[in-house]
């Protein structure tokens, strides 16, 4: 299994520019999140999914959007970039249950200027 | 919502000294304490995780102890080696929470051989 797979690894955006984050997941899990880590900071949830269809907002969610079509992807959207978007962006997964460990993604290095 | 405080910020150790993290919480409610370890550019780690039905877990030279009653749990590393070195984040989710984890801000660890 390749887990949770994130691309691009690196992007840098002028400001107003848009783009997709992509994230897909081999393991068959139903939740998928969100997660942006900004210099010596921990992680801030974005958005997250408990299944396709469904999403929900999580701590930080302006200036993005987020689908779940399949159970495998969950691509993050930013409209109109903003230098306050600058951060590392982690996806992960978890299966149902209660509590169960979360999966990450290599991450998406995303510089604003 | 919840809201978790981690300390020290950073910690330097000589290498075969021990380690201590601390973390507390605000949300009663919360279950669920997991710990992540992150090596310079890469994905956070499951490295341990503990239940609200247990006091203390270890594995190998990790272990994690919870106090329900202070609303605190904290990461103990013993023996510390050079490939300890990395930020170690906390984290505390409810049971209805999934992977809504609230991270702390992290501790870099420094262990000096």
């Amino acid at each position: 299994n390749a887990g949770v797979t994130q691309t691009p690894k690196f992007r840098i955006l002028k400001i107003g520019q848009s783009m997709t984050l992509q994230c897909t997941q081999d393991m068959n899990h139903n939740y998928m999140y969100w997660y942006r880590q900004d210099p010596g900071m921990g992680l801030k949830l974005i958005y997250y999914s408990v299944g396709a269809g469904i999403t929900d907002k999580g701590e930080v969610p302006n200036g993005y959007n987020v689908s779940r079509s399949t159970t495998e992807d969950f691509p993050l959207r930013l409209e109109l970039a903003a230098p306050s978007q600058t951060s590392v962006y982690f996806c992960a997964s978890s299966s149902p249950g209660n509590n169960s460990p979360l999966h990450f993604g290599n991450g998406t290095r995303l510089t604003v200027t | 919502g919840e809201n978790v405080e981690q300390h020290p910020s950073t910690l330097s150790v000589q290498e075969g000294d021990s380690a201590v993290i601390k973390c507390t919480y605000s949300d009663s409610a919360s279950n669920y304490f997991p710990w992540y370890k992150q090596e310079l550019g890469k994905r956070p780690q499951l490295i341990i995780d503990i239940r609200s039905n247990v006091g203390e877990k270890k594995d190998q030279r990790i272990a994690v102890t919870l106090n329900k009653t202070a609303k605190h749990f904290s990461l103990h590393i013993t023996e510390t080696q050079p490939e300890d070195s990395a930020v170690y984040f906390c984290a505390a989710s409810s049971g209805d929470s999934w992977g809504k984890l609230q991270f702390g801000a992290g501790t870099q660890v420094v262990v000096t051989p």
